[in-house]
């Protein structure tokens, strides 16, 4: 049980395009997603705290408008990172908490995106 | 911050018990302690938490000492598949909402060797 999965697991896009990366809770429901980013040789960053139905809490110093956050259901968060750029490319991680009984965070498998 | 203390790595054989250490020596009472791990490429995968009793489940025993500021995960039969890096994290209880965030150090790299 809890098993959370990312799609797509890879992407690679031009500068300027605009990436959306999804997340999905397979065998629960998630009141709450959180998006981390991951950048080589580093450990996990949150970026952005999610709940189903209300708009995401961003972290300081994580642009709201450039990494848009969408929670439209319990058991899909979706991170679209607009107008990339080479900066932005890292390794995008979600995880996500089953359920109002318990807080333990289950990770998704993690998105890798690269920037051209 | 994150406010945990680990070793940058760590070597173990294979077929041995690790022992991952970590300093969490502020500590506050109603914080409990998690421990992650990420294997290369992965998304970190939960191993066990706890209070102030020791806990124990499938993957890894939890010790925490009696003051609660540190604790050792224990992998009994360490394989060449539990090499990773450990995360060691304290944080709130508290059911929904921010206080649920999880803020990771930099972890312990485990090296099983065969």
């Amino acid at each position: 049980g809890a098993v959370v999965s990312q799609h797509p697991s890879w992407v690679i896009c031009k500068s300027g395009t605009s990436v959306k990366i999804e997340c999905r809770s397979l065998d629960f429901q998630a009141t709450t997603m959180f998006w981390y980013r991951q950048f080589p040789k580093q450990s996990l960053m949150l970026m952005a705290t999610s709940n189903e139905g209300s708009k995401a809490t961003y972290e300081q110093g994580v642009e709201k408008d450039k990494f848009l956050i969408n929670h439209a259901s319990l058991t899909l968060s979706t991170l679209t990172v607009t107008s990339a750029h080479p900066e932005d490319s890292s390794f995008y991680i979600c995880s996500a908490i089953p359920g109002r009984n318990t807080d333990t965070q289950y990770f998704g498998p993690g998105t890798r995106l690269t920037v051209l | 911050d994150a406010k945990t203390t680990q070793p940058p790595s760590m070597d173990c054989a294979e077929g041995r018990a690790a022992n991952l250490p970590c300093n969490h020596s502020t500590i506050s009472g109603n914080e409990y302690v998690y421990w992650y791990r990420q294997i290369h490429s992965q998304g970190p995968q939960y191993i066990i938490h706890g209070l102030k009793n020791n806990e124990t489940n499938e993957m890894a025993s939890l010790i925490i000492t009696e003051d609660r500021k540190s604790s050792t995960l224990i992998l009994p039969h360490a394989t060449l598949r539990d090499t990773a890096v450990y995360y060691c994290i304290v944080r709130d209880n508290f059911y929904g909402g921010a206080t649920n965030k999880l803020i990771f150090g930099t972890g312990t790299l485990l090296a099983v060797q065969p």
